[in-house]
């Protein structure tokens, strides 16, 4: 399998549910964030990690904690959402060091918050 | 405040025509642009970039050019195909912070071509 690999591909969930988020790159990237998609909104950067250590938090609620156990991989924790948090979530990776590498993304979770 | 702005959400072109998407950009520090394209159901994907020493970048049917003077950006594709339909982002990078290059999106336009 190649590629950036992210599930569940749809994720349903009440408020007071705790899920998470999967993310797998098999690209040897160093680098992997997370994006959130809201409809008719810019791509909105949640976090970022470099060679496994969080460089990036772009003011995101403590109900998305994040998760990067090796630089393969990387989680996103959800707990006590609220349905303003209904959106496409997606992850991507990309080589840091060298310089303008392209992101590569997944296809997503979409995700709902009842 | 949007630093990268795509001022038309959505595109309809014939088949065969070409379609002309838009980028408008504010911070003066960008030097790098992106356009992803992305169908439904799946994730954005790379399509074509250019520098800013730039003004013009071709692959394919795929040409942007960017002029800095006006902080503007196009993409360019000719001719339009049916399997072009797609929400298409555009991107812009700056100097690092951190030592990383992350891009800032624009909202998207969706463009449809019609067969």
């Amino acid at each position: 399998e190649t590629g950036v690999t992210q599930t569940p591909r749809h994720l349903v969930m009440g408020m007071t549910n705790k899920k998470s988020l999967k993310c797998e790159q098999h690209l040897g990237h160093n680098a992997m964030y997370w994006y959130k998609q809201s409809a008719k909104k810019p791509l909105e950067l949640m976090f970022v990690y470099n060679f496994k250590e969080q460089t990036e938090n772009n003011s995101v609620p403590s109900r998305f904690s994040p998760e990067c156990p090796n630089s393969s991989h990387l989680f996103l924790h959800l707990h006590t959402l609220q349905p303003e948090d209904s959106a496409l979530y997606l992850c991507a990776s990309s080589q840091e060091g060298r310089n303008h590498s392209p992101l590569h993304f997944g296809n997503g979770t979409r995700l709902t918050v009842t | 405040d949007q630093q990268v702005k795509q001022n038309s959400p959505s595109l309809s072109v014939q088949e065969g025509r070409i379609s002309i998407l838009n980028c408008d950009y504010t911070n003066s520090m960008f030097d790098y642009f992106l356009w992803y394209k992305k169908y439904p159901a799946e994730g954005p994907t790379f399509l074509i970039s250019i520098s800013s020493i730039k003004d013009k970048n071709e692959d394919g049917r795929f040409t942007v050019f960017l002029n800095k003077s006006a902080k503007h950006l196009s993409l360019h594709i000719v001719p339009s195909q049916p399997g072009d339909s797609a929400v298409y982002f555009c991107a812009a990078s700056g100097a690092p912070s951190g030592g990383s290059y992350i891009p800032t999106f624009g909202r998207g336009t969706s463009l449809i071509v019609h067969p």
